[in-house]
């Protein structure tokens, strides 16, 4: 199964300053990576998908960027409703996997 | 509007049965895939089990294979997980998930339903 690894565990920012969340992939998924957001009591929501897409509704300061093992989401400039856990999921290879997340947090 | 609704959690003991269902709407239910995917509240996100859009292709993960059991009904546009012998690490919050595009079914899933709460207990 491919092992997805992110980090920071947390990240400890401030509304308007940059977050770059990385997910390394223990083999390559292409560009087969999705990134969600979850805050507590919700559903995860779909940020990017297919490495650099950015899903329906999703605020043009979110970016993806990377291929087969090593990937980004960066936040330009952190909103207080950014605040939340991301996820990175592969979906090159069953079984699907997801990463342990990185809660931004201020 | 796409709406994804779980239903059928609870409390159960170990080794018993539960059948979890996801009733959807404002989509062409019938041409999506769709997984089952579940949290330990706290903790991560783990997939679970993905079914194609016929439902003539499943699939599962490991430890879960041979327990758990995905269907879908597409008349009824209701997607199904049969939990068999359940242990306390079953105990989760259990969502349905669906795929962003026809033909797709790894994914990604662009939406999801609020989940169903499975707590395995004596």
């Amino acid at each position: 199964e491919i092992v997805l690894t992110q980090s920071p565990a947390t990240l400890s920012l401030s509304p308007g300053e940059r977050a770059t969340l990385s997910c390394r992939a223990s083999h390559s998924v292409s560009s087969y990576l999705a990134w969600y957001q979850q805050k507590p009591g919700q559903a995860p929501r779909l940020v990017i998908y297919d490495a650099s897409n950015r899903a329906t509704g999703i605020p043009a300061r979110f970016s993806g960027s990377g291929s087969e093992t090593d990937f980004t989401l960066t936040i330009s400039r952190l909103e207080p409703e950014d605040f939340a856990v991301y996820y990175c999921q592969q979906r090159s290879d069953w079984p699907l996997t997801f990463g342990g997340g990185t809660k931004v947090e201020i | 509007e796409v709406q994804m609704l779980e239903s059928g959690g609870g409390l159960v003991q170990p080794g018993a049965s539960l059948r979890l269902s996801c009733a959807a709407s404002g989509f062409s239910f019938s041409n999506y895939a769709l997984s089952w995917i579940r949290q330990v509240p706290g903790k991560g996100l783990e997939w679970v089990s993905g079914i194609s859009a016929s439902g003539s292709t499943t699939f599962y993960a490991d430890s879960m294979k041979g327990r758990f059991a995905i269907s879908r009904d597409n008349f009824k546009n209701t997607l199904y997980l049969q939990l068999h012998s359940l242990r306390a690490e079953d105990s989760a919050i259990y969502y349905c998930a669906k795929v962003r595009v026809v033909g797709a079914t790894t994914g990604p899933f662009d939406f999801w339903g609020q989940g169903a709460l499975v707590t395995v207990s004596s």
